[in-house]
C-alpha cells in the first residue's frame, strides 16, 4: 500500500528566509509524487511533480523538490519565502494502476513580515 | 493549458432540495474525473471516480444514491447532491486527468462551496 506523511502540520517562516516542507512516502513501486498548493477557499494548484525522471524537480513560483529514494522523502523547498506563499501545501502520491491520489494531511505555511 | 472549471462557485439551498455541480475541462479531454469533499482545515476526501461513458466508482462510505455522478462527455462531469441536508454542507472539488496513456497528473477545479439551510 502507498502512503504519504507530511511531517509538519504548521510551518512559520519570515519573509525572505528559506522554506522547507517535509514529506515522506511509502510505496512498493517507483512512485509518482506531487506537491500542490491551496489558497483559502480555492482549488489545488500543481506546484511540481516527480515521475521517475530527474530527481531534482523544479516547479512554479521558485519551488523545487528532491526525490530521495534512500530516505523515501520528497521535501519541498524554496530559497526565499514571499508573503503570497502563505497557504496549505499537500504532498500527494499517485496510486499505481488506479490513478487515485493519496493525500498527505497538509502543511499550513505561514509567512511572517 | 489544463484548466478545470466548476460551476457554481458557491450555492445556498434549502434542506430537501437537489443541487447540481458541474465540472468542465476547458482545454483538454478528460478520461477520468474525480470528485472530492473537503471539510474545514482538513485534507481532501475522495468521493468517487468518474470515467466517461461508464458508471462512477464510489469510495467506501459514500452514498451513491445521494451523490449522483454523471460523466456524459470527455469534458463534463456533474455531481448532484440529492435531498440535501445541512450535514452535506461542504467544499466540493473536482479534478480531471488528461486523456493520455500513463498521465497521472490531476488538474483541479476551483471548488464549489455548498451551504444547506
Amino acid at each position: 500500500a502507498q502512503s504519504v506523511t507530511q511531517l509538519d502540520s504548521h510551518v512559520s517562516v519570515s519573509e525572505g528566509t528559506p522554506v522547507l516542507l517535509r514529506c515522506n512516502y511509502s510505496s512498493s513501486y517507483s512512485p509518482s509524487l506531487f506537491w500542490y498548493v491551496q489558497h483559502p477557499n480555492k482549488g489545488l494548484q500543481l506546484l511540481l511533480k516527480y515521475t521517475s525522471a530527474a530527481t531534482l524537480v523544479k516547479g512554479i513560483n521558485g519551488f523545487e523538490a528532491e526525490f530521495k529514494k534512500s530516505e523515501t522523502s520528497f521535501h519541498l523547498t524554496k530559497p526565499s519565502a514571499h508573503m503570497s506563499d502563505a497557504a496549505e501545501y499537500y504532498c500527494v502520491v499517485s496510486s499505481s494502476g488506479t490513478y487515485k491520489y493519496i493525500f498527505g494531511t497538509g502543511t499550513r505555511l505561514k509567512v511572517l513580515a | 493549458g489544463a484548466v478545470v472549471s466548476q460551476h457554481p462557485s458557491r450555492v445556498i439551498c434549502k434542506s430537501g432540495t437537489s443541487v447540481k455541480i458541474e465540472c468542465r475541462s476547458l482545454d483538454f479531454q478528460a478520461t477520468t474525473m474525480f470528485w472530492y469533499r473537503q471539510f474545514p482545515k482538513k485534507s481532501l476526501m475522495l468521493m468517487a471516480t468518474s470515467n466517461e461513458g461508464s458508471k462512477a466508482t464510489y469510495e467506501q462510505g459514500v452514498e451513491k444514491d445521494k451523490f449522483l455522478i454523471n460523466h456524459a462527455s470527455l469534458t463534463l462531469s456533474t455531481l448532484t447532491v440529492t435531498s440535501a441536508h445541512p450535514e452535506d454542507s461542504s467544499f466540493y472539488i473536482c479534478s480531471a486527468r488528461r486523456r493520455k496513456t500513463g498521465e497521472e497528473t490531476q488538474y483541479f477545479g476551483p471548488g464549489t462551496r455548498l451551504l444547506v439551510l
